[in-house]
């Protein structure tokens, strides 16, 4: 079936370095939204790709959809401890019988070490 | 605070029982989708409902059954509940049909504890 995986998995980094997490979708997307979520909360939007090879920036977070719209990343400048909690992708896929679904990622879990 | 409401926000209960869980979504969305979250894992889709149709379907077991009502809110109906299906289950809604995207904003989440 459609996945979306993402990695790493879980990772811990010093306040002030820099981290990514990468998605990889096994079908093509239509979308990729990313979302976070702090431990103990729920997912929140942060941002919406659309075009292939798209690329935004919020302040520290530069995100990226690839030129096949089947992988995209977050990378965060000079991480803060408020950037604790997990990164989620959702991929917007077509499924078989024609409608849309949004499938997440895996999640990376992020840790910023004061 | 998202706009998203869903009820309980706790629920204890036994093997073998049912529960149903709801879901309000904001004003003037008319998609609604069902995500289970078990300990530490990812969101696993499980049904998305559009202006009181169902649109799409994920790993969605037999024993679980949805369905949105005329005012636009939704339940998540699980019976014949087993240990493993204690999880954090989330709704979200979005004004779009889903097929043109859309922010996605989630509810604060029924935990669900299986004893």
């Amino acid at each position: 079936g459609q996945q979306v995986m993402q990695i790493p998995q879980y990772q811990h980094v010093q306040e002030g370095e820099d981290f990514t997490t990468y998605c990889n979708s096994s079908t093509t997307l239509s979308n990729i939204q990313w979302y976070k979520q702090r431990p103990g909360g729920h997912p929140v939007f942060l941002i919406q790709l659309v075009k292939s090879g798209e690329v935004k920036k919020q302040k520290r977070l530069t995100f990226q959809f690839g030129e096949a719209k089947k992988n995209s990343s977050l990378h965060i400048t000079a991480t803060q401890t408020t950037d604790v909690g997990t990164y989620f992708c959702a991929g917007l896929a077509i499924t078989t019988s024609g409608t849309y679904k949004y499938i997440f990622g895996t999640g990376t879990r992020l840790k910023v070490l004061a | 605070d998202s706009g998203v409401t869903q009820t309980p926000k706790h629920l204890i209960t036994a093997t073998g029982q049912r529960v149903t869980l709801r879901c309000s979504p904001r004003s003037g969305d008319l998609s609604v989708y069902w995500y289970q979250q078990s300990l530490d894992q990812g969101l696993q889709f499980l049904i998305h409902y559009y202006n009181g149709e169902e649109r799409a379907k994920g790993n969605i077991l037999e024993r679980f059954s949805a369905q949105q009502f005329p005012d636009l809110h939704s339940e998540l109906n699980l019976s014949s509940l087993e240990l493993g299906d204690s999880a954090l289950y989330f709704c979200a809604s979005s004004v779009t049909a889903s097929g043109s995207g859309g922010e996605l904003f989630f509810g604060e989440g029924s935990r669900l504890t299986v004893l």
